[in-house]
């Protein structure tokens, strides 16, 4: 069974352009969250998408921004990028039952973004 | 809010010695908590998770974790470290009731001395 695949694995932009981070979950799985790795904020939850539907969000501004298609394979989009935006960006997915926190989730191997 | 704590950002511990690395949580709810483990370059991996079942958790490699409601703790322990061991640890809370919001803590890199 493939793992959580993540494209691409490295990507450098520059200031006030924007970017799209791919991510295909297990399959059978239909929940996909995000996260952010920085060295000074650590790990940080983005958002969450179940069925195409937007279930929960993080604490980032709204140049952050995802969506889920109906094959639960999610994108997300930064605009307007900003220096501190530098990150590997982590998806992760689980089976998504409603009500159950208690999935595992599985990690891709992240998507390391530089911006110059 | 939901947080947890990670005392010591960095843990170095000989081959073959008893492996500690500590978390405190801060949660309104019973929580469920997690550790993970990060290879370099690579994304995390779930060593273990306690979801409000037997307070003694028992993960992969060797790991395990205990509850302590009255300590507020859920420290990661394994007998004997291994070269393989080395890498960064997370501690993660999670409130029951949230989907798959889950709040990392600030890791612990763990070094293997041979």
């Amino acid at each position: 069974k493939a793992g959580v695949t993540q494209t691409p694995r490295y990507l450098i932009k520059t200031r006030g352009q924007q970017v799209t981070l791919s991510c295909s979950p297990i399959s059978g799985h239909r929940s996909v969250s995000w996260y952010q790795q920085t060295p000074g904020q650590g790990l940080q939850f983005l958002f969450e998408y179940f069925s195409e539907t937007q279930r929960n969000k993080g604490n980032f501004p709204g140049r952050f921004s995802g969506r889920q298609f109906s094959n639960s394979r999610s994108e997300m989009n930064v605009s307007t990028l900003e220096l501190g935006d530098s990150a590997l960006y982590l998806c992760a997915s689980s089976l998504g039952t409603s009500g159950s926190n208690q999935e595992t989730q599985y990690f891709g191997p992240g998507t390391r973004l530089l911006v110059l | 809010a939901q947080s947890v704590t990670q005392l010591g950002s960095h843990v170095s511990v000989s081959e073959g010695a008893l492996v500690l690395l500590r978390c405190n949580y801060s949660s309104s709810v019973p929580p469920y908590l997690f550790w993970y483990v990060q290879y370099p370059n690579q994304g995390l991996q779930l060593l273990l998770k306690y979801t409000s079942a037997a307070t003694l958790v028992k993960g992969i490699n060797g790991f395990e974790a205990e509850f302590k409601k009255s300590e507020t703790s859920f420290h990661l322990t394994k007998p004997s470290a291994h070269m393989s061991d080395a890498a960064e640890y997370f501690c993660a809370v999670s409130d029951p009731g949230g989907y798959q919001k889950v709040t990392f803590g600030t890791g612990t890199k763990l070094q293997v001395i041979p």
